[in-house]
């Protein structure tokens, strides 16, 4: 079974730049999440879809940051304009059916993106 | 509400065991597990559950203490492929988004 797959593996950008990430999450999975894990961290949480529908955008910067899932399958995050601070490693990760407690919520993550914003 | 994981980094020698700790301020649903090595994705390790019985994988345990309101993984007889950053997701109950440790990073040397 395929993972979840995202690109570019890395990027580096300067600041007030835009960037964009990609995401194909697991087949079959309902649920796909983006997380921002800055360095010596854990994941934190950026959004959640259930499908193609917005389920949790609360920890999403929404001056500067944007996502969307068309279709319901592949999904692309942007910041436009970058800051220093959003240097980080930015996780995908899908799940079958997220909201619902316990071993439906397992989530499976991608490699991530390493941005680094000079 | 971001759960608390202790200690932040353990060295370890083969074979040697391990503890590592997640609390939470909150009655919690669910613990997961997750390792993280370096440059990689957090890969799932096991799930505890309310009620539910104490798991493994491989010669890795946790139990869930619902009274404490606190997971333990246990990593026994440890081997060099354990090292990494072992990271607990709590679930809450109507709330069931994980929220993230700081994680533990956990170094085992030859």
């Amino acid at each position: 079974e395929a993972g979840v797959a995202q690109s570019p593996r890395y990027k580096i950008i300067e600041k007030r730049q835009s960037v964009a990430f990609w995401c194909n999450p697991i087949s079959g999975h309902a649920t796909l999440y983006w997380y921002q894990q800055i360095l010596g961290q854990g994941p934190k949480l950026l959004i959640q879809f259930q499908n193609n529908g917005v389920v949790d955008d609360s920890q999403l910067p929404k001056d500067r940051f944007s996502a969307e899932r068309l279709k319901g399958v592949d999904s692309t995050l942007k910041i436009q304009p970058a800051k220093l601070e959003d240097s980080a490693v930015y996780l995908c990760a899908s799940s079958l059916v997220g909201g619902k407690p316990g071993a439906k919520n397992i989530q499976y993550f991608g490699a991530g993106t390493r941005l680094s914003v000079l | 509400q971001q759960p608390v994981q202790s200690p932040q980094a353990v060295i370890l020698r083969e074979g040697e065991d391990a503890v590592i700790n997640c609390s939470s301020s909150k009655a919690l649903y669910s613990v997961h597990w997750y390792r993280q090595k370096h440059g990689e994705a957090p890969v799932f390790l096991m799930i505890l559950l309310k009620g539910g019985e104490q798991m493994r994988h491989e010669k890795i345990s946790a139990s869930f203490n619902e009274k404490k309101q606190q997971s333990s993984l246990y990593l026994t007889a440890s081997q060099l492929s354990y090292s990494g950053t072992y990271f607990c997701g709590t679930e809450y109950r109507n709330d069931y988004k994980l929220s993230f440790g700081a994680g533990t990073t956990v170094t085992v040397r030859a």
